[in-house]
């Protein structure tokens, strides 16, 4: 079993459309989790970060749940400019960070 | 501009030959990482530094051999690649937690894009 695993889409939506990604992860001692974007040909850039209480950051929701051990992305209002492969991101010990393979999305007019 | 900066871009390179990444960082942080991405795959660790002592070696085969002369810099030597190595090596730093808690942020550089003939 991998121990990030995410969709890998594409998700392919209309501009104005909210869209929800999902992960799971297989180590139940994870206790950091991230959301990175990156974009074709370019390296992951940190979106945002997971907390236990849920974040949001303008049109962009995360949230974490432990006892099902997954976490989600939730984006509002779809820009262009969006559309990117978003890379799901858990802590699988001390200094080291496992990435998923990622979901693409892709925003269209 | 992340403040991580990586060369070459682009790298070619035959199977015989000897050549070296490097990275650089300007952000005052004291870990630094390689990660490879092959397509469609995750990322993968390669190699941590924290204080410039190695600390995660993740089964890498001696064909990569990093070095880190100071917290800025980190290289990865290579020599007698394969044609499977053909990837995008990411240089990533981020602040060393003194904590028990891994909660560091990636700041990565834009990465070497090899191809190995």
């Amino acid at each position: 079993r991998k121990e990030v695993e995410q969709d890998p889409g594409p998700f392919n939506v209309p501009e104005g459309a909210t869209v929800a990604f999902n992960c799971t992860y297989s180590n139940s001692a994870s206790q950091s989790f991230f959301w990175y974007r990156q974009d074709c040909r370019k390296e992951p850039k940190l979106l945002m970060s997971v907390y236990s209480s849920g974040n949001e950051d303008g049109r962009f929701t995360a949230q974490l749940n432990r006892a099902s051990q997954y976490i989600s992305l939730l984006i509002r209002d779809s820009k262009l400019s969006d559309s990117a492969t978003y890379l799901c991101v858990g802590s699988g010990g001390y200094n080291k960070l496992i990435f998923g393979a990622g979901t693409r999305l892709a925003v269209h007019p | 501009e992340t403040g991580v900066t990586q060369t070459p871009r682009h790298l070619v390179m035959g199977m015989t030959n000897k050549k070296s990444l490097k990275c650089e960082q300007h952000l005052g942080h004291n870990a630094m990482y390689w990660y490879k991405q092959s397509a469609k795959k995750p990322l993968e660790l390669m190699f941590v530094y924290n204080f410039k002592e190695q600390t995660e070696n993740n089964s890498v085969p001696s064909r990569f051999s990093p070095e880190c002369p100071n917290s800025s810099h980190l290289f990865l030597h290579l020599h007698t690649l394969q044609p499977e190595d053909s990837a995008l090596y990411l240089c990533a730093s981020s602040q060393y937690s003194t904590g028990t808690v891994s909660n560091e942020k990636l700041f990565f550089g834009s990465g070497t894009q090899l191809s190995v003939l």
